[in-house]
């Protein structure tokens, strides 16, 4: 089966501008998260959706950023105004509902904010 | 959320055998230990999860003492291609909301 892709795979923006990363989990998988890492810190959890929902919003960090999973497919993640700070990679992972064992992630997308 | 305690690194030779220790002192009684890999510019990778005990796959085993306060990682006669960085999580199996990654553990094999 194919696993789960994102892109772009590397993003350059400046700061104040716009950038939406994509997420296209595996077919069939419900369950749907954001990670990221920043400035060589932790990888950290940012959300998750269960199909189109948004189960758990806990990590993200502030209103700049915008997650949407119309028709529970793929997922994107916005940031609007991007800051230095955001800059990092940006991973998504997909599960299926239950009883899978582990996330498959993607690649990631590398986000740098000039 | 559990928090989890590794080696920042550890190095090893082909052929060795390597085990990874986790320490996870307030794991909770339904968190389960999930043991990912990672390689530069890829995402991590799932390699083994268990309760307590032992579990063991084509790739890795994984210790589990009685108290459940650690674990172990162990892979045989690893090759250069194990390189990679190792993270040691604990969550629910059913609620895999969110994980704590931590540091890892970056494994270095030498020839």
């Amino acid at each position: 089966e194919a696993g789960v892709t994102q892109f772009p795979s590397h993003s350059v923006i400046e700061k104040g501008q716009t950038v939406t990363l994509r997420c296209d989990p595996i077919s069939g998988h419900d369950n749907l998260y954001w990670y990221r890492r920043v400035m060589g810190k932790e990888i950290k959890f940012l959300l998750h959706f269960v199909k189109e929902s948004k189960q758990d919003e806990s990590g993200m960090p502030n209103n700049r950023f915008l997650a949407e999973r119309t028709g529970g497919t793929y997922s994107t993640l916005k940031v609007q105004p991007a800051e230095l700070e955001d800059s990092g990679v940006y991973f998504c992972a997909s599960s299926r509902a239950t009883g899978d064992k582990g996330y498959t992630f993607g690649s990631g997308t590398r986000l740098t904010v000039v | 959320l559990a928090k989890t305690t590794q080696p920042i690194s550890m190095d090893s030779y082909e052929g060795q055998e390597v085990n990874i220790t986790c320490s996870h002192n307030n794991i909770a009684t339904n968190d389960y230990i999930t043991w990912y890999q990672q390689f530069p510019s890829q995402g991590p990778r799932f390699i083994i999860q268990g309760y307590k005990t032992k579990v063991t796959n084509e790739v890795a085993s994984l210790f589990i003492p009685a108290d459940r306060k650690s674990s172990t990682l162990s892979l045989p006669r690893v090759s250069l291609s194990d390189t990679a960085v190792y993270y040691c999580l604990v969550g629910a199996e059913y609620n895999f909301n969110k994980f704590y990654f931590g540091s890892g553990t970056k494994l270095n094999v030498k020839p």
